[in-house]
């Protein structure tokens, strides 16, 4: 079974840039998360998705940040502009169904640079 | 403030040594997990625990949940190199929201 895919691995930007993360669920998975883990911390939940609707976006910072999961399948996560402070590494987990939330399998993630 | 609170940070060890990490709130949790995550990769998840006093083990890895569901623990038995990585305790706390909140780890170093 394919785990979930993301890419790219690595970017490296200047601030006030814009970048794009992509992610692929694993086949089947209904409910998609986006995660920043900042060096030295744990994820944090940046959004929710429950097929192609939005479960839980109280920590994404609207003002710069975006994501769509327009088909229920792949998502991707904006950032527009970025600032130094968005270098992190962005990580992209599914499960089968929000019931199943415990259970979530996480892609390698983009680590992203902001310089 | 912190929901999940791990200790120690971090832990370098020498090959063949027992040790044990802590994950403690205050909150309860209706069910806890623990990852392993490796550098360059994502989160992989060991366990979960979902009723307090539950213990389960995974080769030499052993997980307890307590009582009051508040806290857990993670043993490590016979310490191996490739037991190297970020060990990261999550749950979903009780009567509140659904998300996953993570501790910030224990990086665990096993010298050979």
């Amino acid at each position: 079974e394919a785990g979930v895919a993301q890419s790219p691995r690595y970017k490296i930007i200047e601030k006030r840039q814009s970048v794009a993360f992509w992610c692929n669920p694993i086949s089947g998975h209904a409910t998609l998360y986006w995660y920043q883990q900042i060096l030295g911390q744990g994820p944090k939940l940046l959004i929710q998705f429950q097929n192609n609707g939005v479960v839980d976006d109280s920590q994404l910072p609207k003002d710069r940040f975006s994501a769509e999961r327009l088909k229920g399948v792949d998502s991707t996560l904006k950032i527009q502009p970025a600032k130094l402070e968005d270098s992190a590494v962005y990580l992209c987990a599914s499960s089968l169904d929000l019931r199943t939330a415990y259970e979530q399998y996480f892609g390698p993630g983009t680590r992203l640079t902001v310089t | 403030t912190q929901l999940l609170e791990q200790s120690p940070q971090f832990l370098s060890i020498q090959e063949g040594e027992n040790l044990t990490v802590y994950c403690n709130s205050s909150s309860v949790f209706s069910s806890l997990q623990w990852y392993r995550q490796e550098p360059g990769e994502g989160p992989v998840l060991l366990v979960t625990v979902v009723t307090g006093g539950e213990v389960k083990k995974l080769k030499r890895l052993t997980f307890q949940f307590g009582d009051a569901r508040k806290d857990s623990s993670l043993h490590i038995t016979a310490a191996q190199p490739g037991d190297t990585g970020l060990y990261l305790c999550a749950g979903r706390e009780q009567g509140g929201s659904e998300k996953l909140v993570f501790g910030k780890g224990t990086k665990l170093t096993v010298n050979p």
